[in-house]
Order: structure tokens, then C-alpha cells, then sequence
């Protein structure tokens, strides 16, 4: 079946480092993919998404680009504040109301 | 942006009780969702609706059961609680009209209620 992948569990970063979060996906036919943020005590927020080849989506200074060569769509900011400590999700939907979820990866920044 | 409220936040229950998640939503979607969160598992999908008295089973619906009222309110069951139930609960709301193309769901989620079962 349809799954995503996110390898790392959590990332520790200190404020104006560079932030990439790993995301592969597996799916049959051509999947939009997403990006969704959760901060403590809140419920998953939509970021961003894309639904082709080479298209990147973009919010907040995060942004990812759809590569169905090698079957992913990491996240990646160029200088991460405190603020941004979140677990983040990459998720896919093939069609429909489905929605498959990867397991998240939480980021912690240090000031 | 579709606002979803849960209710309770918090629950603390026993095994083998009864207990009744609440979510109303005031967007006006047609569809509704109930996920479980834990720890290496990310979210799961238990059951959705796509309108007042429908039910779709979900992939982990072993359980639960739910119930969607009418447009607005979508309730997650609980008849004998398990301990394997502890988890945070998620609701969330979508609309086909906001999907731009095939697979472009976009869910907005309420804010989540923690079950503890003891």
C-alpha cells in the first residue's frame, strides 16, 4: 500500500542553522504530497503542498520540491528560529478523501 | 479556515467504561475524520463521514465506533475502553470543492483530545 517515510525521529538545531527533514514516499500512480506542521498542545496545521514533477511548494520560509525520480519531497528552511520547534509530518493522498501520514519528525531549536 | 472544536480536551477513563469525543465543525464541510496520534505511528485514520448519517470505516477502526449527526458534529464511541486506546485524538474537516485535483485533500484539524485509559 501507499506509505511515507521520514527517517529521522527527531532533529536538534540551534537558531539560524540550516533545516532539512527527510521525506520518501511509495504510491502508486502520482500522489499529491504535503507538508504539516503541529505545535505543542495544538492540532496539525496544512503548510504547503504540491501535486507534480519539479513543482515546489513554499510557506513561511519552509519549502520542498516534488521529486518523483527519487520518490520524495524533503523540507528544508535556510535559517530556523526557536519558534519553529515542531513536530512536522509529510503526507500524501492519492485520490479522494485518503490521506497517508509519515510517522513525524520532531524539531527542536535552541536559542 | 475551517474551525474545529473538541470536546473534552482531557478524559481519564477506566478500562471496560464508556466513553463519548465530540467534534463540531463550522466550515461547513462535507467531510469529517477521526485520527488517532502515537508515538512511531504518526496519525491513523479510525472512520470518516462525507455527511449527516454517513460512516466509512477507516484502517484501525477495531474499537470504536462513530457517528455523524449532522453536518457540523462527528462523535468518536468508546464502549469498553483499553488501555491500548490511550492515545491523543484528532478530528479533522475537509471539502472536495477545496481539493484543486486528484489526491489534493487538505485537512484542518481541531486541536485534539488526550484519552487516558487506566
Amino acid at each position: 500500500g501507499d506509505s511515507v517515510t521520514q527517517t529521522e525521529g527527531q532533529v536538534a538545531l540551534s537558531e539560524e542553522d540550516f533545516l532539512t527533514i527527510h521525506c520518501n514516499y511509495s504510491a502508486s500512480g502520482y500522489p499529491a504530497l504535503f507538508w504539516y506542521v503541529q505545535y505543542p498542545g495544538e492540532g496539525p496545521q496544512f503548510l504547503f503542498r504540491a501535486s507534480r514533477d519539479k513543482e515546489k511548494g513554499s510557506s513561511r520560509g519552509f519549502e520542498a520540491t516534488y521529486d518523483k525520480g527519487t520518490t520524495s519531497f524533503h523540507l528544508r528552511k535556510a535559517s530556523v528560529q526557536e519558534s519553529d520547534s515542531a513536530v512536522y509530518y509529510c503526507a500524501l493522498g492519492t485520490g479522494g478523501y485518503k490521506v497517508v501520514f509519515g510517522s513525524g519528525t520532531r524539531l527542536l531549536v535552541s536559542p | 479556515e475551517a474551525a474545529v472544536t473538541q470536546s473534552p480536551r482531557n478524559k481519564v477513563t477506566v478500562t471496560g467504561g464508556n466513553v463519548t469525543l465530540s467534534c463540531r465543525q463550522t466550515n461547513s464541510h462535507n467531510y469529517m475524520y477521526w485520527y488517532r496520534q502515537d508515538t512511531g505511528h504518526g496519525l491513523r485514520l479510525i472512520h470518516y463521514s462525507y455527511g449527516a448519517g454517513n460512516l466509512q470505516i477507516g484502517d484501525v477502526p477495531d474499537g470504536y465506533k462513530a457517528t455523524r449527526t449532522t453536518q457540523e458534529d462527528f462523535f468518536l464511541l468508546l464502549e469498553l475502553a483499553s488501555p491500548s486506546q490511550t492515545s491523543l485524538y484528532f478530528c479533522a474537516s475537509s471539502d472536495p470543492r477545496d481539493w484543486g485535483g486528484a489526491g489534493q485533500n487538505t485537512l484542518y484539524f481541531g486541536a485534539g483530545t488526550r484519552l487516558s485509559v487506566l
